[in-house]
């Protein structure tokens, strides 16, 4: 079963706009949301998180929006550069359990 | 300096043989994890361990084995490969930030395993 269902599959922005990644979850004990980042080859790394506590969580050009009460939060980047070319992880986690769940991932390209 | 090195990074197998993938961290976490990434880039956790305790043992098949020799090394082994086996295996690492809650995952390059 799908926990974390993730869209879209894949989204092309030309450079400066806005890339949007969406996320919904069903279990509502997860507490723990956050966004990891992966080039190819390489492994995902953590590129921004927020707990259920805010709405919003802004670093840079990078914001996670978090809707409590629809399940769904989303991942924002403003003036999107080709340098952000990858593939996006959304996942949860909760207390009293050690793992994160992935959503299935976002390839994400900026178009110069 | 690495922070999560594994090796290899590519291997290629016939079905049935066995193989084993290493993972150090340098970062003196005390959790580590294996992940298991498949064609369609879907991120499953397979196994974590904590301080040498297996604390996560997903469903994955008998086959798959880990170990933890110390705190500092997960490897996994794999038994009578199958092609679906075939995938990107992560490992990773991270604080345990209390009794049930872990950290930032930090992980490797990846180790990509064709079965032939």
């Amino acid at each position: 079963q799908q926990q974390v269902k993730q869209s879209p599959q894949s989204l092309i922005v030309q450079k400066g706009g806005i890339s949007i990644i969406n996320c919904a979850y069903e279990n509502t004990a997860f507490d723990y949301f956050p966004w990891y980042q992966q080039f190819p080859g390489k492994g995902p790394a953590l590129l921004i998180a927020i707990r259920p506590d805010v709405s919003e969580k802004k670093e840079g050009r990078f914001t996670i929006s978090f809707n409590k009460s629809a399940k769904q939060f989303s991942l924002h980047i403003m003036d999107s550069q080709p340098g952000d070319s990858a593939t996006y992880f959304c996942a949860a986690g909760e207390d009293s359990s050690y793992k994160l769940i992935f959503g299935s991932g976002t390839r994400l390209l900026v178009r110069p | 300096d690495t922070a999560v090195s594994q090796t290899p990074k590519y291997l290629v197998t016939q079905m049935g043989n066995d193989k084993s993938i290493k993972c150090e961290q340098n970062l003196g976490h005390d959790t580590m994890y294996w992940y298991k990434q498949d064609s369609k880039k879907f991120l499953k956790i397979m196994f974590s361990y904590n301080n040498k305790e297996l604390i996560i043992n997903e469903t994955v098949p008998n086959r798959f084995s880990p170990k933890s020799p110390d705190k500092a090394h997960l490897n996994l082994h794999i038994n009578s490969l199958e092609l679906g086996d075939s995938a990107v295996y992560f490992c990773a690492s991270s604080w345990l930030v209390s009794t049930v809650r872990t950290g930032e995952l930090f992980f490797g390059e990846g180790s990509r395993l064709t079965v032939l």
